[in-house]
Order: structure tokens, then sequence, then C-alpha cells
């Protein structure tokens, strides 16, 4: 089956980082994804990986174990508007296959 | 800017009421388009997809009868939801595949039955 974890909520403090953890068990593997998601909006797309290793893109970073199943998301500098609900999402096929996506994880910044 | 466009945003209508939802690739072609239905504070669940040309390949335990999906052509493809009902109130998300992209989402249509 298909199975992608991910914490449910997180609270981290306005200008520090926080990491976002996405374990997954697919019947394949092409790339997985990371979304943002703000109350009553639809995903925008922030990181793709489809190799092992770090994607830096500004703030946000996403890194890959494929042997692991494993990726996280990092989010630096953070800001009151990054709260929001982030979902890692996985390719699990290769051609026009839907995403196979986590639950989310909502996080809150405070101040 | 926006690649995938839906429409209507917002609908309020009554119980029995038929509503349709329009999903466009803007400046691509999408030969596949996916439909979710998110319910508050949860994650997105996938309906079906929709193939340019031929049926929709509906998820399991979702209703084809109840749930109309057209893909007449390879820019839009269009959700009915067919006399719907209190419980059929959601935020419905459609997404085109572009194959050069990522996944890309329409902004959502939050359908709200009386």
């Amino acid at each position: 089956g298909q199975n992608i974890d991910q914490p449910t909520e997180m609270t981290a403090t306005e200008g520090a980082i926080v990491q976002i953890n996405c374990t997954y068990q697919t019947s394949g593997f092409n790339g997985l994804f990371w979304y943002q998601q703000h109350a009553g909006e639809a995903p925008t797309f922030l990181s793709y990986n489809v190799l092992d290793g770090l994607e830096e893109k500004g703030r946000f970073s996403s890194f890959l174990s494929r042997s692991k199943g494993y990726s996280y998301l990092l989010l630096k500098e953070l800001q009151m508007k990054d709260s929001a609900s982030y979902l890692c999402a996985v390719n699990s096929n290769s051609g026009n296959t839907p995403l196979v996506f986590g639950k989310g994880t909502r996080l809150s910044v405070i101040a | 800017g926006a690649v995938v466009s839906q429409h209507p945003s917002w609908v309020i209508c009554k119980s029995g009421t038929s509503v349709k939802i329009e999903c466009r690739s803007l400046d691509f072609q999408a030969t596949t388009m996916f439909w979710y239905r998110q319910f508050p504070k949860q994650s997105l669940m996938l309906m079906a997809t929709s193939n340019e040309g031929s049926k929709a390949t509906y998820e399991q335990g979702v209703e084809k009868d109840k749930f109309l999906i057209n893909h007449a052509s390879l820019t839009l493809s269009t959700l009915t939801v067919t006399s719907a009902h209190p419980e059929d109130s959601s935020f419905y998300i459609c997404s085109a595949l572009d194959s050069n992209q990522p996944q890309h989402f329409g902004d959502g249509t939050r359908l709200s039955i009386l």
C-alpha cells in the first residue's frame, strides 16, 4: 500500500528554523514534492526532490534519502506568514499518475 | 502567474441543485487532470483522475453517477456534483499535469449546500 507520515502539528518561533519530517512507503518512487497550503486556499508548490540530497531555494530547503524513505522540509528565518499546512506528496509511478499526499503538518509560527 | 484556473471559487446553493466546477489549464495542454476533495483540517483526498477523450477513473468510494467528470478538451475538465446535499459541502480542488512541471493546482472551489 501507500503510506506517507508527517507530524500533525508543529509550533516554532518567528526568526527560528524548523524542520518538518516526512517518511514514506510507496509501491514505487518517482519524486517527492512539498506543498504549502494556507487555510481555505489551494496548495502551492514549494520543492521537488527526485535524487538524494538537499535542494535549496531561498529560505526553504528540502532533503531526500531514497534508501531511508525519508524527506524533510527546512524553513529558515521563520515569518508569521509561514503559518500554514505543509504537505508531503510522493509520485509513486511514472506517467500521468496522481500524487500520494500525506495528511499535512500544520505549522504555527508565534512571536 | 496561475497556470490552472478553477471556477467558480465559491458556490452556495440549495440542496438538490447540481453544481458544475470548471478546471482549465492555461498555456499548456493537460491530458490528465485530477479532482480532489478536502474537508476542514483534513488532507487532500483524490476523487478521480480525468483523462482527455476517455472516461474518468474514480477512486474507491466515490460515486461516478454523483460526481460527473467530463474532460472534453486538452485544457478543460469539469466536475458536476449532481443533486448536491449538505454532506457534499467541501473544498474541491483540481490539478493538472504538465509534462515538464510539477502538478499545478487550481485555486479551489468552496461548495456550501444549504
